[in-house]
């Protein structure tokens, strides 16, 4: 089975810190993915990657960044967290090509205070 | 414009019954792709089903049927004989483009099932 594992699962942080949520996979896959989840809005695509270094902007990449320096691991960094960054954070996923499914972690939980 | 709606926020269905989720899409691309996840209270996202818009025939796994009508635009998700386990969240989302490359899926807003004993 696919694990894709984030660091934490609840997470309480204050505002103008700099945050660190960690993704790892382990089934060799070349996509990953960093979603939010917030009620009534579904997920949206904030950035993902197709390769080792590589990273694209998704719908809402501002006040994030991305580092992906191994093929296992997907980073997603808030420069200077703010209070709307309050919300779940949901990692993903899967092997090249359009038919694949993606798989998630269980999410990590983020409060800016 | 929304790429994927889902117009019911809610639904609710009597144990051992059938249940439609609706979804519709918007594209103007020829090839993509449909997918559902299923979201328990626990919070992890849990893949369902796909349906290719060039397959023929309408994905089925287990319980799970995909009612898929393309001059609609619509991939439905059908799930019969209903078990408590199934409340849950339900997405329906959808990757644009060709099979080849990256395949970033847009979202729905997601439909809470909630199955009564």
């Amino acid at each position: 089975d696919v694990k894709v594992t984030q660091s934490s699962r609840y997470l309480v942080k204050r505002t103008g810190e700099k945050v660190f949520l960690e993704c790892v996979q382990d089934m060799d896959h070349e996509n990953m993915f960093w979603y939010r989840q917030d009620p009534g809005l579904g997920l949206r695509l904030i950035y993902f990657s197709y390769d080792v270094k590589m990273k694209e902007k998704g719908d809402i990449p501002e006040g994030y960044s991305v580092s992906r320096e191994k093929k296992e691991r997907f980073s997603l960094i808030l420069e200077s967290a703010s209070t709307n960054q309050t919300s779940m954070y949901l990692c993903a996923s899967s092997l090249f090509g359009g038919n694949q499914p993606q798989h998630f972690g269980d999410g990590t939980r983020l409060s800016i205070l | 414009a929304q790429k994927i709606t889902q117009t019911q926020p809610g639904m609710f269905v009597q144990e051992k019954e059938a249940v439609t989720l609706d979804c519709t899409y918007d594209t103007s691309d020829q090839s993509y792709g449909l997918f559902w996840y299923k979201q328990p209270s626990s919070g992890e996202m849990i893949f369902l089903i796909y349906q290719g818009s060039y397959d023929e025939q309408n994905a089925t796994e287990g319980r799970y049927s995909l009612n898929f009508q393309k001059a609609r635009k619509s991939a439905n998700l059908v799930i019969s004989a209903s078990q408590l386990g199934d409340s849950a969240m339900y997405f329906c989302a959808m990757r644009e483009g060709g099979q080849t490359g990256a395949n970033n899926l847009f979202f729905g807003t997601g439909t809470r099932l909630t199955v009564i004993p």
